[in-house]
């Protein structure tokens, strides 16, 4: 089955700055790759995702690359605010309808002001 | 759109007792929701597939028995845990497939005392 890696699992970055989290996949069928961010005590809300026939996509602050080849995907974030600390957790899906997904360890992002 | 609910949001309950936790997609239908537990600062844990009008899917080492999961309409599962022992406390979080991605609920936090 799949199993997905992710790192670091904390980063600590200063306010401005950008943050960059990487994730690796072993089933080089998955084709669908969501990120979710899991504030304290919440739900985890899906953020950006992208599907394996684009390399890279962008929504304002937020950006995913994919790499087929390598089977790694990264998530960045740009000029970071203290709200985006919360943990981020990246996933890996082989179903078109995006069902059968697994996740990453997840990693605890800090932002400081 | 893609809202999901979950009841109870916490439950204490007593060693030996049943617990169930529903889980309801608000404004779509669902033929497949999942169920996870997460552990304090640990991933999502897929625990089983909730397929609607037949057994549900259990991921290895989760045991039938034990964590009843009944899928009975298009935008209702529960999870019934049943004869609780304190290493049944967790948070225990759905989520609802379609076709736009995975959408969670928020989540149950049970305590086994």
């Amino acid at each position: 089955g799949e199993n997905v890696e992710q790192h670091p699992s904390t980063l600590s970055v200063q306010e401005g700055d950008s943050a960059v989290i990487k994730c690796t996949y072993s089933d080089s069928a998955s084709n669908y790759f969501p990120w979710y961010k899991q504030e304290l005590g919440k739900r985890p809300q899906l953020i950006i995702d992208i599907r394996s026939n684009v390399g890279e996509k962008k929504d304002q602050r937020i950006a995913v690359t994919l790499n087929k080849t390598a089977k790694h995907f990264s998530l960045h974030i740009t000029e970071t605010q203290p709200e985006d600390s919360a943990v981020y957790f990246c996933a890996a899906s082989y179903r078109s309808d995006n069902n059968d997904m697994r996740f990453g360890a997840g990693t605890r992002l800090t932002v400081k002001p | 759109g893609a809202v999901v609910s979950q009841h109870p949001s916490w439950v204490i309950c007593k060693s030996g007792t049943s617990v169930k936790i529903e889980c309801r997609s608000l404004d779509f239908q669902a033929t497949t929701m999942f169920w996870y537990r997460q552990f304090p600062k640990q991933s999502l844990m897929l625990m089983a597939t909730s397929n609607e009008g037949s057994k549900a899917t259990y991921e290895q080492g989760v045991e039938k028995d034990k964590f009843l999961i009944n899928h009975a309409s298009l935008t209702l599962s529960t999870l019934t845990v049943t004869s609780a022992h304190p290493e049944d406390s967790s948070f225990y979080i759905c989520s609802a497939s379609r076709s736009s991605g995975q959408y969670f609920g928020p989540g149950t936090r049970l305590t086994v005392t």
